[in-house]
């Protein structure tokens, strides 16, 4: 059975205060791992897919990495509006994604 | 620049009611998904349907049916609701298998 976990389940940070979420999983034969972001009553916005590991994708301050075992997701500098939960999911060759249950960001100004 | 469209936003249900959840997509995505979200717990696959004219069981069946309508609406129905289905529903779509999956914006459901 797939299983992803996410820590921590909440982080909060000063602005400016650079941190990383971390996303284990444990999946046979993974084809994509992906990482949304959630603002509260919305649904979740896409942000990257990684596909093996060693491959980084970066857009704007986030920057995901993935190895064989876990990603992560990396928030340079980060600011009050990259206030959001963050889900990961795990795909692995079918149409049916495991989800993570989150970790829930706050960044003080 | 549409997306991903679900209606109703909110709804209010007593037990053994029906109703169905629209959703239509204007990607011209081939693949359509059901997921509830529940405090606590990572979003759970419903149904999906892979293709126009398919659909198929994801992790948590159990309560619903599911119609493909067309390649850009895939409706989710509920015959007998149960406080149990209280929950926030999202529906999603995607070029195909693993391609990336863009999901609506939640239809919050209570079942009382």
């Amino acid at each position: 059975e797939d299983q992803v976990t996410q820590s921590p389940e909440a982080l909060r940070l000063q602005e400016g205060e650079s941190s990383s979420l971390n996303c284990s999983y444990t999946v046979s034969g993974l084809r994509g791992l992906f990482w949304y972001r959630q603002d509260p009553g919305k649904g979740p916005e896409f942000l990257f897919t990684l596909y093996s590991a060693g491959e980084e994708k970066e857009k704007e301050r986030l920057k995901a990495t993935l190895t064989k075992k876990e990603s992560f997701l990396h928030i340079t500098a980060p600011k009050p509006e990259d206030s959001a939960t963050y889900l990961c999911a795990v795909g692995a060759g079918s149409y049916q994604l495991t989800f993570g249950k989150g970790t829930k960001l706050s960044v003080i100004p | 620049n549409a997306g991903v469209t679900q209606t109703p936003k909110f709804q209010v249900l007593k037990t053994g009611q029906s109703m169905t959840l629209q959703c239509a997509q204007d990607m011209n995505h081939n693949s359509m998904y059901w997921y509830r979200q529940d405090p606590g717990m990572g979003l759970r696959l419903i149904y999906y349907s892979a293709s126009e004219g398919t659909t198929d069981k994801g992790e948590v069946p159990n309560g619903y049916n599911v119609s493909r309508l067309n390649k850009r609406e895939f409706s989710l129905r509920l015959e007998s609701a149960a406080p149990s289905q209280t929950s926030v529903y999202f529906c999603a779509s995607s070029d195909g298998q693993l391609n990336t999956i863009y999901f609506g914006e939640g239809s919050w459901l209570t079942v009382v």
